[in-house]
């Protein structure tokens, strides 16, 4: 069965603190990972797209890595500001051209100052 | 312009009401969607049009009727509706599936009484 599974499933940090969030992904075959931040109430708004040639791509204080041998990807944050406090959505793709994306049950990051 | 707007932002209906969701986009994409969200869960994919025509549809009861009448518009009609059915209704666009961007609108918050 496809599944994309994040953990942890919520995390409380610091600002100015690193966090690393993980998705471990069954889906096969494999297209393109993706994260997203969602705000409470709001939109997704993508992060980072991978396919499995790439195994980090970073987007300012964002650096996603990917492990497609593994079927693992993470989502570093570095110096995290009280802005980053929202969830984090993992999300695979399992076929080129697929219009079906399947979505990770999300980190929910609280960033306290 | 990157962005994908949806009105309203909030909506109450009764359960013997017929309201309507309007999606719009003006990036050329030719890949819309709609996608049901419960409060702590991740999205779930409802309906995909690609080039106008319904391409996806998850079993969505026949209480949600899409529509696409352009390219850069997508409604969603609902009738009879069940307070189960209360969730944020997001709309996403792509320029096509696969390993492309998936632009996410705001979201509509309804509430089914």
């Amino acid at each position: 069965k496809n599944q994309v599974e994040q953990s942890p499933q919520s995390l409380i940090i610091l600002e100015g603190k690193n966090c690393t969030l993980q998705c471990n992904y069954t889906v096969s075959p494999f297209s393109n990972l993706r994260w997203y931040k969602q705000d409470t109430g709001r939109g997704p708004v993508s992060l980072t797209i991978m396919t499995f040639s790439e195994n980090t791509k970073s987007n300012g204080r964002y650096t996603a890595t990917l492990d497609a041998d593994t079927k693992q990807s993470s989502l570093h944050i570095t110096a995290s500001q009280l802005s980053d406090s929202a969830s984090y959505i993992c999300v695979v793709s399992g076929s080129s051209g697929t219009y079906k994306y399947i979505f990770g049950t999300g980190t929910r990051l609280k960033v306290l100052a | 312009d990157t962005e994908v707007t949806q009105t309203p932002k909030h909506l109450v209906m009764g359960m013997t009401n017929k309201k309507s969701l309007k999606c719009e986009q003006h990036m050329g994409h030719r890949a819309m969607y709609w996608y049901k969200q419960k409060a702590k869960k991740p999205p779930e994919l409802m309906f995909v049009y690609s080039y106008e025509k319904l391409s996806i549809n998850e079993s969505v009861p026949s209480r949600f009727s899409p529509e696409c009448p352009n390219s850069s518009l997508l409604n969603l009609h609902l009738h009879a509706l069940q307070p189960e059915d209360s969730a944020l209704y997001l709309c996403a666009s792509s320029q096509s599936g696969g390993a492309v961007e998936q632009y996410f609108g705001p979201g509509t918050r309804l509430t089914v009484t």
